[in-house]
């Protein structure tokens, strides 16, 4: 079944550690984007990748780097997690028809930095 | 700016009773309108995509319309298991920026058996 995973699900580490969240879909799609959402907020894009070796930084602003090496894979790294990373990650990708944007998302991954 | 405002932001309905959530938006070269479902501590879920005026999609008990400025999503004789965040969101022509989605804050869904 054609879908999209992310892990881990929830994440609790300490403030300077090094981060990777994965990102991985079977759907065949090019586009991939990562998505922030606090608790009662909006969904603000952070990253959004249109293919292999192909990385944007999105309408936030955002301390983290992507890679995108595979189709399938595209993993986000914080360098040193800081209190303020605290927050759902989402990742979600699109098809590659041209009149088709709809974006199906992740579980997401609950990152808490103590 | 390009806005994407929802309301009401919380709504409580009992099990069979009607009613419909907005979504105002203000956005130049409209491309998409989404709707999703989001569950708690989920990701969003799709359920719609409306792309001009007058354009309407159905399913189950939910059914999403699109004008120039607002998209409505009616739900029909709701059940327990509607109880959800609905979120709507809006992809525009950017001119080459990225084409992630625009969202709003959502509407907290309760549905009282």
């Amino acid at each position: 079944e054609a879908d999209i995973y992310q892990t881990p699900r929830y994440l609790v580490i300490g403030t300077g550690k090094k981060i990777t969240l994965e990102c991985s879909q079977t759907m065949g799609h090019d586009k991939m984007y990562w998505y922030q959402q606090d608790p009662g907020m909006e969904l603000h894009l952070i990253h959004y990748s249109y293919g292999v070796n192909s990385t944007e930084k999105g309408d936030l602003s955002s301390e983290s780097t992507v890679s995108r090496i595979r189709t399938e894979h595209f993993p986000l790294t914080l360098e040193s997690a800081r209190p303020s990373h605290t927050s759902q990650y989402l990742c979600a990708s699109s098809g590659r028809t041209e009149v088709s944007y709809e974006q199906y998302f992740g579980p997401g991954t609950r990152l808490t930095v103590t | 700016e390009d806005q994407v405002t929802q309301s009401p932001e919380a709504l409580r309905l009992q099990e069979g009773e009607s009613s419909s959530l907005n979504c105002s938006y203000t956005v130049s070269g409209l491309r998409g309108l989404f709707w999703y479902r989001q569950d708690p501590g989920k990701g969003p879920e799709f359920l719609f995509t409306l792309y001009s005026a007058g354009e309407e999609k159905e399913k189950e008990r939910l059914k999403a319309t699109l004008t120039k400025k607002e998209s409505f999503l009616h739900i029909t004789a709701p059940k327990p298991e509607d109880s959800a965040t609905y979120l709507c969101a809006v992809n525009m022509y950017s001119g080459g920026g990225a084409d992630g989605l625009t969202f709003g804050k959502g509407t907290h869904l309760i549905i009282q058996p």
